[in-house]
């Protein structure tokens, strides 16, 4: 079966740390791979995407996934966090043929210390 | 960046009445839009899928018959919960798309917390 998984629901760093969010997927082909970003009172946002390519990929806000098809993981990266950054991190993957398909992994919670 | 809005942003109703949950996309025409659930501390739920002009597609477990959705124009996507009950009580969310195709970005609207009495 399809899934997304986040394994950590809940982290907490400093201010000015660096900060790495896990994502697992598990899916027949290499599906299209997503990270949104949810702030209270706020739409989600689209962090970055990755259709193909370099597996490297870059996003709004200073953050970066990097995919591994061997390790069917799409873990999302920021070298220093601001306290603006606390927020709910979504996962999410589609499949390549439609989006109506879209699954959400179950979030990761982010809290900064000043 | 592309706006999509949602009126109300929340709403408390009685049990047994129906409410109706608009979504807009404000600077883009949205062919395709689609219709989240999120229940507290837990991740979206894709609902359904509408196509401006036809019929929504919904998702397994979905019931069509109490989550009316209406695509009537590529700006504006309707959502009522006919009959509501307590335990439709949950946090909605829209997001529209140029089109169905995974390369078009979703863009979300800022979600509608309904809570039945």
């Amino acid at each position: 079966a399809q899934s997304v998984t986040q394994p950590d629901i809940h982290i907490t760093v400093s201010e000015g740390a660096s900060l790495e969010l896990r994502c697992n997927y598990s899916y027949g082909a290499t599906p299209y791979l997503f990270w949104y970003v949810q702030s209270p009172g706020q739409g989600l946002q689209l962090l970055l995407k990755y259709f193909s390519g370099d597996t490297l990929v870059q996003g709004i806000k200073g953050f970066e996934a990097e995919f591994k098809r061997s390790q069917s993981s799409f873990n999302l990266r920021k070298p220093s966090v601001h306290w603006s950054d606390a927020a709910e991190y979504f996962c999410a993957v589609a499949p390549k043929t439609s989006y109506d398909k879209v699954i959400f992994g179950p979030g990761t919670s982010l809290s900064v210390i000043p | 960046g592309a706006v999509v809005s949602q009126h109300p942003s929340w709403v408390i109703c009685k049990s047994g009445t129906s409410v109706k949950i608009e979504c807009r996309s404000l600077d883009f025409q949205a062919t395709t839009m689609f219709w989240y659930r999120q229940f507290p501390k837990q991740s979206l739920m894709l609902m359904a899928t509408s196509n401006e002009g036809s019929k929504a597609t919904y998702e397994q477990g979905v019931e069509k018959d109490k989550f009316l959705i209406n695509h009537a124009s590529l700006t504006l996507s309707t959502l009522t919960v006919t009959s509501a009950h307590p335990e439709d009580s949950s946090f909605y969310i829209c997001s529209a798309s140029i089109s169905a195709e995974p390369t078009d970005t979703q863009y979300f609207g800022p979600g509608t917390r309904l809570t039945v009495l």
